[in-house]
């Protein structure tokens, strides 16, 4: 158990430039999680995957923003012409989808769009 | 939806008892649970509950009323070390899942 990894740690980019993270989650968890967090604030929800299949979405999430998870395994979320409103951590998170199904954060991704 | 309410920031002394009050609405609620988050890093589960009651683990305990929407993280013997911002985290219904929604957190300062 290696844990939830997330890739690249930090991210510096120009508003209207489109970025990806990657999150690779525990390896035998099927839930995957993606949130949102800044200054002072808990963690927003954005998008869910169970397996490959992303079942649930953020009304507040813009359409710039997309999630994939093929194969159910990694995961990546893209954000297209980013704007400096979107400047936050971008946490994954997953669960085994059994007991208390408690979330393992990885360690985020810093974005920061000048 | 869910709205989840917490103490924005508390302080305590080192060796005290210090209670995180959190009251939650939510639809269709499956389970309260509370994080740790030392800034700079990403949470980390503490604990979990689902029934009334407390559940209790070391120096961390954690009650819940479902009735009231209702829940406390209770830390004993606080140590310098407890100063990081607490997250309560309510799973309810989102479209069809449910879903960990969290609250604002709570920062607490631990000092000598």
């Amino acid at each position: 158990d290696t844990g939830v990894s997330q890739n690249p740690r930090h991210k510096i980019t120009k508003r209207g430039q489109n970025v990806t993270f990657r999150c690779d989650p525990i390896s035998e968890h099927n839930r995957l999680y993606w949130y949102r967090q800044t200054l002072g604030q808990g963690p927003e929800f954005l998008t869910y995957f169970q397996n490959e299949a992303q079942l649930e979405k953020s009304r507040l999430l813009s359409d710039r923003f997309s999630a994939e998870r093929p194969k159910g395994s990694f995961s990546t979320l893209e954000i297209q012409r980013t704007e400096q409103g979107d400047s936050a951590m971008y946490l994954c998170a997953s669960s085994s989808g059994t007991g208390s199904e408690k979330l393992f954060f990885g360690s985020g991704t810093q974005l920061s769009v000048l | 939806g869910q709205n989840i309410d917490q103490p924005t920031e508390m302080t305590a002394t080192e060796g005290a008892i210090v209670q995180i009050n959190c009251t939650y609405q939510t639809s269709g609620f499956n389970g309260l649970f509370w994080y740790q988050q030392h800034a700079g890093e990403a949470p980390t589960f503490l604990s979990y509950n689902v029934l009334d009651g407390l559940e209790e683990k070391g120096r961390f305990s954690s009650f819940l009323s479902r009735s009231k929407g209702y829940s406390y993280l209770l830390l004993k013997e606080l140590q310098m070390k407890d100063s990081a911002s607490y997250l309560c985290a309510v799973r309810g219904r989102t479209g069809g899942s449910y879903i960990p929604t969290f609250g604002r957190g709570t920062s607490l300062i631990v000092h000598p």
